[in-house]
């Protein structure tokens, strides 16, 4: 496996199931994302960890819960989600701390999320 | 106000031919950095090019150049010598402040580029 895998592509469930979400980078990446694009709106930037520390959560719902056991994998379980919760859900790596300027996030191809 | 701008929903262009794809910004940070990905029908996110507040020259990669007007605030995509594959939508992002200190990536609501045959 190459770059940033998520898992998996695609979900349906009801308002009342649990569910997680997959990311796993091999990029040797220090730094992993989680994102929200939903229809129509500008991708949304969920949560961030950092040497598996959360560093940012931007207003996020608790009925979204982030996981990072080390700085290769990333999860996002989710529990009792709403219709508009539906959405496409992509995980990014990045290499932090590596010098001037930023460098470029890595993103895997996304989870398809229904919610019915 | 939005940090991101993308004025043009969608765009077609023929193929060989060049397209520029708009983007302006708003900071007040003056450091910072604007990035443009590309995402096809499949849904991942492509990184294309990145351009630094502080570089003097306009980013260039193969194909993609970065048209930088730092007085503007805009960061303007131009491809050249369009192909098929370009089909799809692109993305201006944004990340602000010191490396290290602001990891969020604010992105514009995106333009779809349509290649015709």
């Amino acid at each position: 496996e190459t770059g940033v895998t998520q898992t998996p592509r695609h979900l349906v469930m009801g308002m009342t199931n649990k569910k997680s979400l997959k990311c796993e980078q091999h990029l040797g990446h220090n730094a992993m994302y989680w994102y929200k694009q939903s229809a129509k709106k500008p991708l949304e930037l969920m949560f961030v960890y950092n040497f598996k520390e959360q560093t940012e959560n931007n207003s996020v719902p608790s009925r979204f819960s982030p996981e990072c056991p080390n700085s290769s994998h990333l999860f996002l379980h989710l529990h009792t989600l709403q219709p508009e919760d539906s959405a496409l859900y992509l995980c990014a790596s990045s290499q932090e701390g590596s010098g001037e300027g930023y460098n470029e996030q890595f993103f895997g191809p996304g989870t398809r999320l229904t919610v019915l | 106000a939005q940090k991101i701008t993308q004025t043009q929903p969608g765009m077609f262009v023929q193929e060989k031919e060049a397209v520029t794809l708009d983007c302006t910004y708003d900071t007040s940070d003056p450091s910072y950095g604007l990035f443009w990905y590309k995402q096809p029908s499949s849904g991942e996110m492509i990184f294309l090019i990145y351009q630094g507040s502080y570089d003097q020259q306009n980013a260039t990669e193969g194909r993609y150049s970065l048209n930088f007007q730092k007085a503007r605030k805009s960061a303007n995509l131009v491809i050249s010598a369009s192909q098929l594959g370009d089909s799809a939508m692109y993305f201006c992002a944004m990340r602000e402040g010191s490396g290290g200190s602001n990891y969020k990536l604010t992105f514009g609501k995106g333009t779809l580029l349509t290649v015709n045959p």
